[in-house]
């Protein structure tokens, strides 16, 4: 079965900091991934997604995301981050099945506090 | 907000009893998913529903089922509650043109 680390639970930096939030995955079949943000007080929304093509993935609000097929590893990176980007951070992997469909694992999530 | 409604917001129940949780999706969603997020964890995965039919389980018993009605609204029902049961439950749907899922503000479930 697919599992997902994301190695940092608890992360805390000052703004203007550069950022970068570890993800790996086990299974190495056909997968998308993704990172989805929640707010405090808001929905779980999606921040970037890979399916195929150029590896470095951009998102919203300045996020990008390295897709590293070898190392089985989509890590998250923003240089230079603000106090607004306080959140949790979920990274996600969708295996493929035939028929189309997906069973998608999350990882545990990393809570970021930006101080001002 | 994304679209996608969940009810109740709050729920407790005892052990033993049974849930009826309720989605309902974006418009034009065809596809709906339930997750079970655990205090502390990302979602996990429990099941999808695809025009009316599961096509997709993650490793819950059969005592968690699902339904989907042809407005694409969907339920999730356990039955037989556990403690372990408590949680905060989770829908999305999908877009189809861009397959990317919306999640709903979710229902948390207190099992006592």
């Amino acid at each position: 079965a697919q599992s997902v680390s994301q190695h940092n639970h608890h992360v805390i930096l000052s703004e203007a900091a550069s950022l970068e939030l570890g993800c790996n995955y086990s299974y190495g079949g056909t997968v998308n991934l993704f990172w989805y943000v929640q707010y405090p007080g808001q929905h779980l929304q999606l921040l970037l997604k890979y399916f195929s093509g150029d590896p470095l993935v951009k998102g919203i609000k300045g996020f990008e995301a390295e897709f590293i097929k070898s190392k089985f590893s989509f890590n998250l990176r923003k240089p230079s981050v603000q106090w607004s980007d306080t959140a949790e951070y979920f990274c996600a992997v969708n295996d493929r099945r035939s028929g189309g469909s997906y069973i998608p694992t999350f990882g545990r999530g990393t809570s970021l506090i930006v101080h001002p | 907000e994304t679209g996608v409604t969940q009810s109740p917001t709050h729920l407790i129940k005892t052990r033993g009893q049974q849930v009826t949780l309720r989605c309902s999706s974006q418009s034009g969603h065809n596809t709906v998913s339930w997750y079970q997020q655990a205090l502390g964890q990302g979602p996990q995965f429990i099941f999808q529903y695809y025009r009316e039919e599961e096509n997709g389980r993650g490793n819950f018993p059969p005592r968690f089922s699902g339904l989907q009605f042809p407005n694409y609204s969907s339920e999730l029902n356990v039955n037989a509650l556990e403690l372990d049961d408590s949680a905060l439950y989770l829908c999305a749907s999908r877009d189809p043109t861009t397959d990317t899922q919306y999640f709903g503000p979710g229902t948390r479930l207190t099992v006592l």
